[in-house]
């Protein structure tokens, strides 16, 4: 079946450092990947999306590459401000509904 | 802009109660969704509706019934709470096909507390 699979629970940070968050997944064929982000007291929103075309996608500072050989999937920014902490999730698009990770909160310090 | 509207934004009820949660979106799509987040932050899909269809139903427990009136409104039904009930619930709406492109839309979630 489909899965995607966060190791990292939680990340902790200070202002201006790197960010890289691992993700592997299980399914059939060439999915198209997603990374979420939940802010505090707010529903989960697309952060960017990467096809088996591409293998990367990017937005707001934040890339995302996809490795077919080890079926991974991870999320990185070079220098994180204090409003990126927050909730990110590695997603799976199925074929009826997202397959959420299990997600990987993001503290960042001033 | 939230255009994905979840009413109660929080609910405390005893086990064996009825609840219901209300979801409404204005953006025009025709696809609905509820997922279950646990106090882990686990986001599970439960159900969808396809234009008052139901399309996707994940095994969960038969206490738990979706609504559907029209292509704008996802309720939630919980006939008789459990304490493993205690969780927020977050309706999204996309377009047909949106598992696809990725580009799901969130309500704020509604936080159920089973004493």
């Amino acid at each position: 079946g489909n899965s995607v699979t966060q190791m990292q629970g939680q990340v902790t940070l200070s202002e201006e450092e790197f960010l890289f968050i691992n993700c592997t997944y299980s399914t059939t064929g060439y999915p198209t990947l997603f990374w979420y982000v939940q802010y505090p007291g707010e529903g989960p929103q697309l952060l960017l999306k990467v096809t088996t075309a591409n293998n990367k996608g990017s937005s707001r500072g934040f890339e995302a590459t996809y490795d077919k050989g080890t079926t991974s999937f991870h999320l990185q920014k070079a220098s994180v401000q204090e409003s990126d902490s927050a909730v990110y999730y590695c997603v799976l698009g199925a074929s009826r509904a997202l397959i959420f990770g299990t997600g990987t909160t993001v503290s960042v310090s001033p | 802009e939230t255009a994905v509207f979840q009413t109660p934004n929080y609910h405390v009820t005893q086990v064996g109660n009825e609840v219901s949660f209300n979801c409404k979106q204005t953006l025009g799509h025709d696809t609905m969704y509820w997922y279950k987040q646990d106090s882990k932050k686990l986001l599970k899909i439960m159900f969808s509706y396809n234009n008052k269809q139901l399309i996707v139903n994940e095994t969960v427990p038969r206490r738990f019934s979706p609504q559907s009136s029209d292509k704008a409104h996802l309720n939630l039904r919980i006939k008789s709470v459990e304490p493993e009930d205690s969780a927020v619930y977050l309706c999204a709406s996309s377009y047909w096909g949106g598992a696809g492109t990725g580009q799901l839309y969130f309500g704020e979630g509604s936080k159920l507390t089973v004493l």
